[in-house]
């Protein structure tokens, strides 16, 4: 099954870009890269979720390199309600569903 | 409008009961998930339904046995109880069970065995 590697932890100052990366290098090519958050004492929350092209949306952009083994998950201006760990994971159209959450990335915004 | 709720929200129990936790989800989504995070917070699936049809049934113990009544439910339901399985459960659900579509979390139930 298809794994995610993330950093532990990063930080970064209020109101600037933020930039977390997630690395998939065995990802198939029907493997969506999907972008979850989890704030503290609540459950995951979706953020944003991509193929192949880069996507945008009201909380957050995806960067997703031309090979696919890796993508960066954008956030344009944090916020100090942006800190959370945020998990990277991806899941297939079809086959066998085993999603797997990694440890994800705990991001801490300073104000 | 709460999208996906769960219930209860905390639950205390000792060793060797039996509890159920329940799963609604208001969305009209076909497929439903348990996930459970532990202590360390890994977060792992558990069980997956679409269209009340299981389709993922990860290595669990057979003292879990998810319950879908109907599309718009799913529940679990945990025998003889220990302490191992104290840890957070969370319910989701999704559209359909193809990663073309996100997920949507509950709260969260806090599962404490004594």
């Amino acid at each position: 099954d298809a794994k995610t590697t993330q950093p532990n932890s990063m930080e970064s100052n209020e109101e600037e870009p933020v930039h977390l990366p997630c690395n998939h290098s065995t990802i198939s090519g029907t493997d969506y890269i999907h972008w979850y958050r989890q704030l503290p004492s609540q459950g995951p929350e979706y953020v944003i979720h991509g193929l192949t092209s880069n996507v945008n949306n009201r909380m957050a952009s995806l960067a997703i390199a031309e090979d696919r083994k890796s993508s960066t998950l954008i956030l344009h201006r944090a916020t100090l309600r942006d800190a959370a760990v945020y998990y990277c994971i991806l899941r297939p159209t079809s086959g066998t569903y085993k999603y797997i959450f990694g440890t994800g990335t705990r991001l801490k915004v300073l104000a | 409008d709460t999208a996906v709720s769960q219930t209860p929200k905390y639950l205390v129990t000792q060793m060797g009961n039996d509890k159920s936790i329940k799963c609604e989800q208001n969305l009209g989504h076909d497929t439903m998930y348990w996930y459970k995070q532990d202590s360390k917070k890994f977060l792992k699936i558990m069980f997956s339904y679409n269209n009340k049809e299981l389709i993922i049934n990860e290595t669990v113990p057979n003292r879990f046995s998810p319950k879908s009544p109907d599309k718009a439910h799913l529940n679990l339901h945990i025998n003889s109880l220990e302490l191992g399985d104290s840890a957070v459960y969370f319910c989701a659900s999704s559209p359909t069970h193809s990663g073309a579509y996100e997920q949507y979390f509950g709260p969260g139930t806090r599962l404490t065995v004594t």
